[in-house]
């Protein structure tokens, strides 16, 4: 079964409007991270956002916030005020436990986000 | 600047030859990384390695190992590479806790293509 899935493949959002990318996750530990990437064209894996299992608030970054949902699972990023330079693939990824040589990443299969002027 | 950096950015082989990718991390992390980022842009981890354990996926053919001369070096070596091991690898570093946010960082990235 899959610990990390984004149904999304692909999506369009006009500039200046908001956006939410869909992200579910699978785990049973009690400690985990989620966490969230944009991969512009240019390729690199640049984050942009965290939550831990135990915060109480939803996490905050500028235009990105995390819709988080712990009961049922899901960690939805949403892009508030789209730019033409948010035009990327987006990974939401799960880190279980508490870090360590264990505290792999698992990602899931992305979300590739078209803005339009 | 404070980063993960791996060189080459771009790597072109012929299959048989061997090669590696380095990365340096300069953040004072514990635990480093290697991931693979295939054709359809799927990441899977191959590698984690702090100065204590290295865990291996066990899906990763024993052609790559990982190479840490210190705690803030972990490169990457592939023997006899194949058609199939074109791909895109990062190298990433983490603090040993889970920190939350900046905690978890990438390196820009090697493109290989093996012809």
């Amino acid at each position: 079964a899959q610990k990390i899935t984004q149904t999304q493949p692909g999506m369009f959002v006009q500039e200046k409007e908001a956006v939410t990318l869909d992200c579910t996750y699978d785990t049973s530990d009690p400690s985990y991270g989620l966490f969230w990437y944009k991969q512009p064209s240019s390729g690199e894996m640049i984050f942009l956002i965290y939550q831990g299992s135990y915060d109480q608030q939803n996490a905050t970054e500028g235009r990105y916030s995390l819709n988080f949902q712990k009961a049922r699972k899901s960690a939805n990023l949403v892009i508030s005020a789209s730019q033409l330079g948010d035009s990327a693939m987006y990974f939401c990824a799960m880190r279980e436990g508490l870090g360590g040589s264990q505290g792999n990443l698992i990602f899931g299969k992305g979300t590739k986000l078209s803005v339009k002027p | 600047d404070t980063a993960v950096s791996q060189t080459p950015k771009y790597l072109v082989t012929q299959m048989g030859n061997d090669k590696s990718i380095k990365c340096e991390q300069n953040l004072g992390h514990d635990t480093m990384y290697w991931y693979k980022q295939d054709s359809k842009k799927f990441l899977k981890i191959m590698f984690s390695y702090n100065n204590k354990e290295l865990i291996i996926n066990e899906t990763v053919p024993n052609r790559f190992s990982p190479k840490s001369p210190d705690k803030a070096h972990l490169n990457l070596h592939i023997n006899s590479l194949e058609l199939g091991d074109s791909a895109v690898y990062f190298c990433a570093s983490s603090q040993d806790k889970l920190t939350g946010a900046g905690g978890y960082t990438f390196g820009s990235g090697t493109r290989l293509t093996v012809v």
